[in-house]
């Protein structure tokens, strides 16, 4: 049982390249959830889905797209990266038989120079 | 700006020592509140959590205490062990369709043997 997977786990990009984090959950979980891990600032919801087939933005959605593929699957799509987007990504998934507790995978680290 | 407003930024405690982390919010809907500890190179991982029902909530040596007149929470450790040394988290949410968290900025806990 892996739980939440993410890849790639590091990633070096160049300004104004595009790219996909993919997640995947193995726990039948209705919701999943992308968070952003910056310095100081903690984790910051970027985009979520509450179900397969509906996606919502978050608190700082701006510069990305989701793509909820199934139920297993949410991408995180980056279309012109910027420095500003240099952080560690986070996928995680929640259910609400599980006392909706949000479960993480362990972070995608993302430098854009 | 941050729904959850957490302190101090870091801590260093002596082994055997209590750690004490605090958290305020605003929003009264919030009505779920956990704490997420979060080893370096990991994602947060779900370490306890409480509903404003409640004034106090143990597990072992971490305690949550609740005060909802002042909305505030704090998290506990008792007998802080060098085991113990991460980054600890706070957060609310709102417990209806997706588990969307806010997080506090982070605490990070130095338990030194």
């Amino acid at each position: 049982n892996a739980g939440v997977t993410q890849t790639p786990k590091f990633q070096v990009l160049k300004t104004g390249q595009s790219m996909t984090l993919q997640c995947a959950q193995d726990m039948n979980h209705n919701s999943m959830y992308w968070y952003r891990q910056d310095p100081g600032m903690g984790l910051r919801l970027i985009y979520y889905s509450a179900s397969e087939g509906t996606t919502d933005k978050g608190e700082v959605p701006n510069g990305y797209n989701v793509s909820r593929l199934n139920k297993r699957e949410f991408s995180l799509r980056l279309e012109s990266a910027a420095p500003s987007q240099t952080s560690v990504y986070f996928c995680a998934s929640s259910d609400p038989g599980t006392e909706n507790t949000i479960y993480f995978g362990e972070g995608s680290w993302l430098t854009v120079v | 700006q941050q729904q959850v407003k957490q302190s101090p930024q870091s801590l260093i405690v002596q082994k055997g020592g209590i750690s004490i982390i605090n958290c305020a919010y605003e929003n009264t809907a919030f009505d779920y509140f956990p704490w997420y500890q979060q080893f370096p190179g990991k994602g947060p991982a779900l370490l306890i959590a409480i509903r404003p029902d409640v004034s106090e909530k143990k597990e072992g040596r971490f305690t949550i205490s609740f005060n909802k007149s002042a909305k505030q929470f704090s998290l506990h450790i008792m007998d802080s062990q060098p085991g113990d040394s991460a980054t600890y988290f706070c957060a609310a949410s709102i417990k209806t369709g997706a588990n969307n968290l806010f997080f506090g900025t982070g605490t990070r806990l130095t338990v030194i043997p």
